[in-house]
């Protein structure tokens, strides 16, 4: 089946530290794969993607690459700030709608 | 625009009581999603639906849960009876088809359900 392993937290840094969680999948196919980030009280929304191997995604700082030898989209940011501190989910879809999420990785960061 | 909107918020309850999570999706959104979330067992799909037909419910956890779609624009998903394990937040997520589709969920804030 499909399924996604993400390491577990809490992941505590300080303000500026490098920020990597990361992320293994098992698929069959070649699924598309997800980054979403759920701020306190709110619902998830979608913080970046990547639809077939080798592709990077983007956005706000954060980068994950699409790495189908390893079976991992590991996400990195180079310098964390206060305000992304979430909880970070990845996910994959085989078809293009619904999808199979980790369990989710609590980040939080300190001044 | 208006985004996925979930009520109620906060529902607390007791055990052996029904209880009703309703959604409305996004205008013109023909997928809709219920997801449970919880400490133990993270995000799980419990049933999706395309243009208010249910294709997907293996994730309900038994027959205590069922969810319907009368129409494109509301949802419903209900426990009867409610079982504190049934404790949870409860997520209601919509999506486009064909070339709206990204593989992007939109969701709602969520029904925070509390089963004493």
């Amino acid at each position: 089946g499909n399924s996604v392993t993400q390491m577990e937290g809490p992941v505590t840094l300080s303000e500026e530290a490098f920020l990597t969680i990361n992320c293994t999948y098992t698929a069959t196919g070649y699924p598309s794969l997800f980054w979403y980030v759920q701020y306190p009280g709110e619902g998830l929304q979608l913080l970046l993607k990547a639809t077939k191997a080798d592709d990077k995604g983007s956005n706000k700082g954060f980068e994950a690459t699409y790495r189908k030898e390893t079976t991992s989209f590991h996400l990195e940011k180079g310098s964390v700030q206060v305000s992304d501190s979430a909880v970070y989910f990845c996910a994959l879809t085989p078809w293009g709608y619904a999808l199979n999420f980790g369990k989710g990785t609590s980040l939080l960061v300190t001044p | 625009d208006a985004g996925v909107i979930q009520s109620p918020r906060h529902e607390v309850t007791e055990m052996g009581q029904e209880v009703t999570l309703r959604c409305k999706p996004i205008s013109g959104h023909d997928y809709l999603f219920w997801y449970r979330q919880t400490m133990m067992r993270g995000l799980e799909l419990l049933i999706y639906f395309n243009n208010n037909v249910p294709i997907d419910d293996s994730g309900m956890p038994e027959d205590r849960f069922s969810a319907k779609m009368p129409n494109a624009s509301f949802s419903t998903l209900k426990i009867q009876p409610s079982e504190p394990r049934d404790s949870a937040v409860y997520f209601c997520a919509s999506s486009p088809s064909g070339t709206g589709n990204t593989g992007e969920l939109f969701f709602g804030e969520g029904s925070r359900l509390t089963v004493l």
